[in-house]
C-alpha cells in the first residue's frame, strides 16, 4: 500500500532531551515535507526536501533539522525541544518538486513538558 | 503575512445542498492550488487541485473554481453528505524565487447537517 509512515504517533518528552521523529515514505517521491499543525494557524511548513542531500528551510524552520540521505527517509530532529514546539506534526510527500499534490502521513503528536 | 487565507473558520450547510468554502491568497507568482481535507486523528487527504492556467476543475462532486484577478478560489461540494464534515485546507505552491513551498491556509470547519 502506498503510504508515508510516521512513528511516534505519540511522544512525550521534557525540555532539552533530543529527539528525532521518522518518516518514510514508498512511493518513490523526490519531495518531502514536515508541517505542524496549530489551533488557528493551520499548516504551516517546517522544512522540505526537492532530493536526496537537497533541504531548505520553510516558514518555522527554527529549532528543527532534517536530513535526507535516502530518498525514502525524512526524519525531523528536536535538538533541544522547548514547550513551544508542542504540536501536532505532519509528514508529507509528493512525486515531482512542482505541480504535485502532496501525500500526508497521519501525524505525530508531540508535547513538550 | 499570511499568504494563503481562510476567512471562515466554520460553515454549516444542510445536507443536499451545496457547500461552498473560500480562499484568497496574496502571491501572484502562485501557479498551483490545493483542497485538502482533514478528519481528526488523520493527516489531511488530497481532495483536488488546479493550475494557474485553469478557471475550473471538476472531479466528482467537488469542484475548484481559480479567479486569478481577485487571487480568490473556491471549492464546491454538490450535493454535500454528512461524510463530508471535515476541516478543509486550502493551499498554494510556486512562490517563484527557486521556493517550492506548499503554503496552507488556517482551515474551515465544515458541518454537514443531515
Amino acid at each position: 500500500e502506498a503510504q508515508v509512515t510516521q512513528n511516534p504517533r505519540y511522544l512525550i518528552t521534557v525540555t532539552g532531551k533530543k529527539l528525532t521523529v521518522t518518516c518514510s515514505q514508498n512511493m518513490n517521491h523526490e519531495y518531502m515535507s514536515w508541517y505542524r499543525q496549530d489551533p488557528g494557524l493551520g499548516l504551516r511548513q517546517i522544512y522540505y526536501s526537492m532530493n536526496v542531500e537537497v533541504t531548505d528551510k520553510g516558514d518555522v524552520p527554527e529549532g528543527y533539522k532534517v536530513s535526507r540521505k535516502e530518498k525514502r527517509n525524512f526524519p525531523l530532529i528536536l535538538e533541544s525541544p522547548s514547550p513551544n514546539q508542542t504540536s501536532l506534526y505532519f509528514c508529507a510527500s509528493s512525486l515531482r518538486v512542482q505541480d504535485s499534490p502532496l501525500h500526508f502521513g497521519n501525524g505525530t503528536r508531540l508535547t513538550v513538558t | 503575512d499570511q499568504q494563503v487565507k481562510q476567512n471562515s473558520p466554520s460553515l454549516s450547510v444542510q445536507e443536499g445542498r451545496i457547500s461552498i468554502l473560500n480562499c484568497d491568497y496574496t502571491n501572484s507568482m502562485f501557479d498551483y492550488f490545493l483542497w485538502y481535507k482533514k478528519y481528526p486523528a488523520e493527516g489531511p487527504t488530497f481532495l483536488i487541485s488546479i493550475s494557474s492556467i485553469k478557471d475550473k476543475n471538476e472531479d466528482g462532486r467537488f469542484t475548484v473554481f481559480l479567479n486569478k484577478s481577485a487571487k480568490h478560489l473556491s471549492l464546491h461540494i454538490v450535493p454535500s453528505q454528512p461524510g463530508d464534515s471535515a476541516v478543509y485546507f486550502c493551499a498554494a505552491s510556486g512562490g517563484g524565487s527557486g521556493t517550492y513551498k506548499y503554503i496552507f491556509g488556517t482551515g474551515t470547519r465544515l458541518k454537514v447537517l443531515a
